[in-house]
């Protein structure tokens, strides 16, 4: 079935530029999601990349999407604390009805 | 700050009992989505509706039910509650045309803490 793998912590200083990865094994999903979570929040929907695009910049945030090797990658430029939080990336299951979401990487921002 | 609403925020209920959960969906979308988000995990798709009807389902028993109304809110039913029921239930709505999510967006709410002792 489609899974998707993302690292657990990442741990930036307030100002440094903060890189989320994640793998897929599902590639048919027509677009690829960038979730925020903060505590006791629910799903805050950051930026999504249609699947024929290799780059979108949306502010401070770039996601990269490598489909060969079904890599999508998000970074924050000038990471602030207010950035600290939990960061789901999602893809469609085959069908297109449910999105499948990696485990999520939480980020810490120290100042 | 998307449109879509969830109540309650918070329930508690005992081992066993029924529980009704319910979704207002954002304006002029059609689609209505239930995830379970147990702690330190990645939410996991229960059910899909569209135009009412159940449109995909997760790896779920049949005691987790829901309902798509004509102004397309939703309510999602667990009876029989468990212990591992206990998460946050998460209701996302979109677009869609034929089942198929055709636009880029998939607003969530804020959930419902659901807690079973």
């Amino acid at each position: 079935g489609e899974d998707v793998e993302q690292s657990l912590f990442l741990s930036v200083r307030e100002g440094d530029s903060s890189v989320i990865n994640c793998t897929y094994t599902d590639s048919s999903s027509t677009y690829l999601y960038w979730y925020k979570q903060e505590p006791g929040a629910g799903l805050q929907l950051l930026t999504y990349i249609f699947s024929n695009m290799d780059m979108k910049q949306d502010q401070r945030l770039t996601v990269l999407l490598n489909k060969k090797d079904k890599h999508l990658s998000l970074r924050i430029a000038d990471t602030q604390t207010g950035d600290s939080a939990i960061y789901f990336c999602a893809v469609f299951n085959q069908a297109g009805t449910a999105l499948i979401f990696g485990k999520g990487t939480t980020l810490s921002v120290s100042s | 700050e998307t449109g879509v609403t969830q109540s309650p925020t918070h329930l508690i209920k005992t081992r066993g009992q029924q529980v009704t959960l319910r979704c207002s969906s954002q304006s002029g979308h059609n689609t209505v989505s239930w995830y379970q988000q147990a702690l330190g995990q990645g939410p996991q798709f229960i059910f899909q509706y569209y135009r009412e009807e159940e449109n995909g389902r997760g790896n779920f028993p049949p005691r987790f039910s829901g309902l798509q109304f004509p102004n397309y809110s939703s309510e999602l039913n667990v009876n029989a509650l468990e212990l591992d029921d206990s998460a946050l239930y998460l209701c996302a709505s979109s677009l869609g045309t034929s089942g198929r999510t055709r636009w880029g967006e998939q607003y969530f709410g804020p959930g419902t803490r659901l807690t079973v002792t």
